[in-house]
């Protein structure tokens, strides 16, 4: 049964940068779409991003953009996300989710789906 | 960019009430809207996708409706483990965006 794992909870200085692993465990990896949400204390879910592996497209939420950096690692089934300059309104969990790809095409992929399986979450602080 | 709205914000019923959490796209999103329920210190879980489809494993009494732009959570008979905040989310073309959240307890 397929799990996704997170990594451990991180404490950073403000300015600094922090990179969040998703690893999957048993099941096939490069089927799927990889999104990073997260959220902060007392507060609702925020999308950051998704990666599709095999086809390493990765689409940003605007908030995010510049400072979100998604990747994946089809040889590990081991998404990250790096987050740049980091505020302390980045206090957070953030977690990674499982959806499906919908369609591709000449190299190309989308994602169109529901989040159907999380990662536990990491917490993240940024503080001085 | 697309606005989820979901209403009310908050609501307390009773054990066995049924129970009707709403959420309004900004626009048209046909059915690809999902929503989950989230308890307290837990991760998000999958209640619903396609608007209507129940997500494998969760209970019957829970069920979705809608399409385009206004959608409905229903729980038929509510029970005390359904305490938890209830997101709504759109999943089509463009960001990926949730509702603000509904918080559910128990009278």
């Amino acid at each position: 049964q397929v799990q996704l794992v997170q990594s451990g909870a991180e404490v950073r200085r403000p300015g600094s940068s922090v990179m969040v692993s998703c690893k999957a465990s048993g099941g096939t990896f490069n089927i799927y779409a990889i999104n990073w949400v997260r959220q902060a204390p007392g507060r609702g879910l925020e999308w950051m991003g998704t990666i599709i592996p095999i086809s390493g497209t990765a689409d940003y939420a605007q908030k995010s953009q510049g400072r979100v950096t998604i990747t994946a690692d089809e040889a590990t089934s081991t998404a990250y996300m790096r987050l740049s300059s980091l505020r302390s309104d980045d206090t957070a969990v953030y977690y990674c989710a499982r959806g499906f790809i919908s369609e591709c095409r000449s190299g190309s992929c989308k994602t169109a789906s529901a989040f159907d399986l999380w990662g536990q979450g990491t917490m993240v602080t940024v503080s001085s | 960019d697309l606005q989820m709205t979901q209403s009310p914000s908050s609501l307390s019923a009773s054990v066995g009430d049924r129970v009707t959490i709403t959420c309004r796209a900004s626009q048209g999103i046909n059915t690809f809207l999902a929503w989950y329920q989230q308890k307290p210190g837990k991760v998000p879980r999958l209640l619903i996708y396609a608007a209507s489809t129940l997500q494998s494993g969760v209970p019957s009494r829970f069920s979705g409706s809608g399409s385009g732009t206004d959608f409905t959570l229903t729980i038929s008979s509510l029970q005390p483990e359904d305490v938890a905040t209830y997101y709504c989310q759109k999943y089509n073309s463009g960001p990926i965006t949730f509702g603000q959240g509904t918080r559910l307890d128990i009278k």
